[in-house]
């Protein structure tokens, strides 16, 4: 079975610093682009960031562009959102999600539960 | 970036009736290489992360009931149930993946009448 299980979230006051994990089983990590998209309290939804198969291609929203960082590690089937000079806008549920496919131009075809980060003081 | 308009904001109909969702792109989602729409529908329950409906703007996912389908290409897309169930209580959302960053509709409230 295809699952992925997020973790990391929690509480971090404004302008620190959270690193979120997205574990993966079930499917041949290695071959697909991942993508993180959130969610913030009664909202829609909002792509966050991307990134290809082989982690050689990723791809920011504006939003978070020079602030967070995606990567993967291959070997251990996992993604990873590094969140820094976290806002309080940011505050929101974050997902991980796999695409269809190797390039990041494709459907999300499986999401995890999602893992919620709230920024206040 | 691509906007993604969704109407209406949201939806009562009755049970067994016909449910249409409709979604505009600010540009066109066909990609001429593959000629492809790259539009998908996504369904998310309360406390839930959202489901995979409908990929390419028409491919219904394995195990999506039937009652669901899309249409529509280039701009214009278009999510139907055709027999609206109890469970299909949702918010819809559209989202394109034509370009980055990729973007979603603002979601369609789905409630029984």
């Amino acid at each position: 079975e295809v699952q992925l299980l997020e973790s990391g979230g929690g509480l971090v006051q404004p302008g620190g610093s959270l690193r979120l994990s997205c574990a993966a089983s079930g499917f041949t990590f290695s071959s697909y682009a991942m993508s993180w998209v959130r969610q913030a309290p009664g909202k829609g939804l909002e792509w966050v960031s991307g990134i290809s198969n082989s982690g050689g291609g990723t791809y920011y929203a504006d939003s978070v562009k020079g602030r967070f960082t995606i990567s993967r590690d291959n070997s251990k089937n996992t993604l990873y959102l590094q969140m820094n000079s976290l806002r309080a806008e940011d505050t929101a549920v974050y997902y991980c999600a796999k695409k269809g496919g190797g390039s990041c131009y494709n459907r999300m075809d499986v999401w995890g539960q999602g893992t919620t980060v709230t920024v206040s003081s | 970036d691509i906007v993604m308009t969704q109407s209406p904001d949201s939806l009562a109909v009755s049970l067994g009736e016909r449910a249409t969702i409709n979604c505009k792109s600010s540009q066109s989602v066909l990609y001429s290489s593959n000629n492809k729409n790259h539009l998908a529908w996504y369904q998310q329950k309360p406390g839930q992360p959202p489901k995979l409906l409908i990929s390419w703007a028409s491919t219904r996912e394995s195990g999506v009931p039937d009652r669901f389908s899309g249409s529509g290409s280039g701009t214009d897309f278009t999510l139907t149930i055709s027999s609206l169930q109890a469970e299909d209580v949702a918010v819809y959302y559209c989202q394109q993946y034509y370009s980055t960053p990729s973007t979603f509709g603002q979601g369609t409230k789905l409630e029984i009448k």
